[in-house]
């Protein structure tokens, strides 16, 4: 099993470009999560999936865009970037447990420039 | 709200240290999950630990300990006899039922040989 995957590894874009990420996971994982990690301020949740079809919003949703058309992949989108989306992002698939204890299994990330 | 502290920004020590990463978390529930994941100069995050909140015994693996408090509010993590491949980010997570996966900041670990 390959687990959860992250196309790209790397991407610089200009300010205003914008850009698709794509997880996808082989784990048949119900749930589905965008993070970024920023120095100094851990994993922040932009938008995650509780199932195929259906998205909703984290911690820091503004700016970008998901969509869960097939259960195996989650794609995050940026219309238009701007500097402050540098990052690393991300992706994280789990089976849902119903008191919360499913742990989560994470991408390789995808270090993000913006200019 | 959820909230994990996690107060060492960074720590250094030296081969066969032991060393303690410290973990506080605030929440209202009385059911919520903690966890500890590492993410090594590779980039990529390990899970380590989950540990329930009525779970309050210390579990030991290997060089890991984990030290969970109620009273407190903490969930630390010791490795005992550090190693250099010990060195990478280390952070605690808080979730709490019907919520999301709240992380700390990390603390970066650098065991120098």
């Amino acid at each position: 099993n390959a687990g959860v995957t992250q196309t790209p590894k790397f991407r610089v874009l200009k300010t205003g470009q914008s850009m698709t990420l794509l997880c996808a996971q082989d784990m048949n994982h119900e749930y589905m999560y965008w993070y970024r990690q920023d120095p100094g301020m851990g994993l922040r949740l932009i938008h995650y999936s509780v199932g195929e079809g259906t998205t909703a919003k984290g911690e820091v949703p503004d700016g970008y865009n998901v969509s869960r058309l097939k259960k195996q992949n989650f794609l995050l989108g940026l219309e238009s970037a701007a500097p402050s989306q540098t990052s690393v992002y991300f992706c994280a698939s789990s089976y849902p447990q119903g008191d919360g204890a499913d742990e989560q299994f994470f991408g390789p990330g995808t270090r993000l420039t913006v200019l | 709200a959820q909230k994990v502290t996690q107060a060492q920004t960074e720590i250094s020590v030296v081969e066969k240290e032991d060393v303690t990463l410290d973990c506080v978390y605030e929440t209202r529930d009385t059911t919520y999950y903690l966890f500890w994941y590492k993410q090594p100069p590779s980039g990529e995050l390990v899970f380590l630990i989950r540990r329930n909140s009525f779970d309050e015994q210390n579990e030991i693996s290997g060089r890991y300990s984990w030290n969970f408090q109620k009273s407190t509010s903490s969930f630390n993590f010791t490795i005992t006899a550090s190693q250099v491949v010990d060195s990478a980010v280390y952070f605690c997570a808080l979730r709490v039922y019907g919520n999301k996966l709240v992380f700390g900041a990390g603390t970066i670990l650098r065991v120098k040989s």
